[in-house]
């Protein structure tokens, strides 16, 4: 297997633009993370899916930020309009059950808005 | 509030000497206490996992305890190779913690140098 995809590695954009970030699971996965990690908060959980379906976005900062999961190998999460503060590393992870049973993550998105 | 605090934030060694990360907690209750290991540009990556009534465990090199009478783990490396450098994440699963029960600590950034 090849792991967690995540795409694109890297993003740069300009303040206000649409920001989509793409993730492909491990296959026969059930559960489906996207964090957020910066120097100063470190990771943080912004969503999580069970079998596709949306289980908690607590985490989502803002309605600016949305995550789909439309099929079990692939999920998106959107940022529109983004904003500078936005500039972080997203990852994606997926596990075959939730709790600290060890997540596999992907390599993660680095977003830089300026 | 659930809290999981690293220390230290960073740390700097020689090639070939030992060294001891801490992660001291207090979610509760307490379920169980997982390490990643974070190299740059990449995911974390599990190192080893503690439940309630383990003491110790290895992954070779690395050797992790947990009190979990006083709320602390700790990561001692042997013999610290260039490839350790990395970030260590301490992760503690309890019932009251984020919306995937885990709180994570903001990690120990560890340098070798030759």
């Amino acid at each position: 297997d090849a792991g967690v995809i995540q795409s694109p590695r890297h993003e740069v954009t300009e303040m206000g633009q649409e920001v989509t970030l793409r993730c492909k699971p491990i296959s026969g996965h059930d559960y489906l993370f996207w964090y957020r990690q910066t120097m100063m908060r470190g990771l943080e959980l912004l969503i999580y899916f069970n079998n596709n379906v949306p289980i908690d976005d607590s985490g989502m900062p803002e309605d600016r930020f949305s995550a789909k999961m439309p099929n079990a190998s692939f999920s998106t999460l959107k940022i529109q309009p983004s904003e500078p503060r936005d500039s972080a590393v997203y990852f994606c992870a997926s596990s075959l059950t939730i709790g600290n049973y060890g997540y596999t993550f992907g390599s993660g998105t680095r977003l830089t808005v300026v | 509030k659930n809290q999981v605090e690293q220390s230290p934030q960073s740390l700097i060694i020689l090639e070939g000497k030992n060294c001891t990360l801490q992660c001291n907690y207090t979610v509760s209750p307490f379920s169980n206490l997982r390490w990643y290991k974070q190299d740059t540009g990449r995911g974390p990556v599990s190192l080893t996992i503690m439940t309630f009534s383990e003491n110790t465990k290895s992954n070779g090199r690395y050797t992790a305890t947990l009190d979990a009478d006083t709320k602390q783990s700790s990561l001692h490396i042997t013999a610290s190779q260039l490839s350790d450098s990395a970030s260590y994440i301490c992760v503690v699963s309890g019932k009251r913690g984020g919306a995937d029960g885990l709180t994570f600590g903001k990690g120990t950034h560890l340098i070798i140098q030759p």
